[in-house]
């Protein structure tokens, strides 16, 4: 399996900050990486795929970057919507999830 | 706009088989694969395994002995049996689609709304 990890686990931040989430996979996946975003009792979003990749209808406020193994998804200015947790998921061999990010109100 | 939407019972008993059916809407089912994940109560998402619309499969190396998931096309729908059940197997189960291309890694981009299964006597 390849595991997944990501840091930080939570993060406190305000409307209009700039927020950086890390994603590290066990060993290189090029760049098969996903990023979704999950509020309570919904289901998770796409945001970016194939790591830099903005899905349709996503605001481009959401940037994902990197490959081999180290990846990061960044909020330019975070807005009140974007509250929520993050998952990173790797889709090089069988589909895992990192064990997500919790972006709170600060 | 497509749509999934996952049924199926929300109690099963322990050492029983799980079964639920995610029907999918504007669209066809054809020329994707589909998959199930599941995320138990407050904790991260799991993936179960998917399905491409001709059958092929590919399943969680951890769950594969348990899981079986199955395609109807001619219902657009596609569905999950886990058996042999335990507590631990209680979740929130999701289906989506896979999408993917030429060069493109695969990515689930249209997820239904999810149902709770609990498994308890």
């Amino acid at each position: 399996d390849i595991q997944m990890t990501q840091s930080p686990s939570s993060l406190s931040a305000s409307v209009g900050d700039r927020v950086t989430i890390t994603c590290r996979a066990s060993q290189s996946i090029s760049n098969y990486l996903n990023w979704y975003q999950q509020k309570p009792g919904k289901a998770p979003k796409l945001l970016i795929y194939a790591a830099s990749s903005l899905q349709s209808g996503v605001p481009s406020r959401f940037r994902g970057g990197g490959s081999g193994t180290d990846f990061t998804l960044t909020i330019s200015s975070l807005q009140p919507e974007d509250f929520a947790t993050y998952y990173c998921q790797q889709t090089y061999s069988a589909p895992t999830f990192g064990p997500g990010t919790q972006v709170d109100v600060k | 706009q497509v749509q999934l939407q996952e049924s199926g019972p929300g109690l099963v008993k322990p050492s029983e088989t799980l079964s639920l059916t995610c029907i999918v809407f504007g669209g066809s089912i054809s020329d994707y694969y589909w998959s199930w994940i599941r995320q138990p109560p407050g904790k991260g998402l799991e993936w179960i395994g998917y399905i491409h619309y001709s059958g092929s499969t590919n399943y969680n190396p951890s769950l594969k002995s348990r899981v079986t998931i199955s395609v109807d096309t001619s219902k657009n729908q596609f569905s999950l049996k886990l058996n042999s059940v335990t507590a631990a197997d209680t979740a929130v189960y999701y289906c989506a689609r896979v999408n993917s291309g030429s060069k493109i890694p695969l990515h689930f981009d249209y997820w239904g709304q999810g149902t709770l299964v609990t498994v308890s006597s």
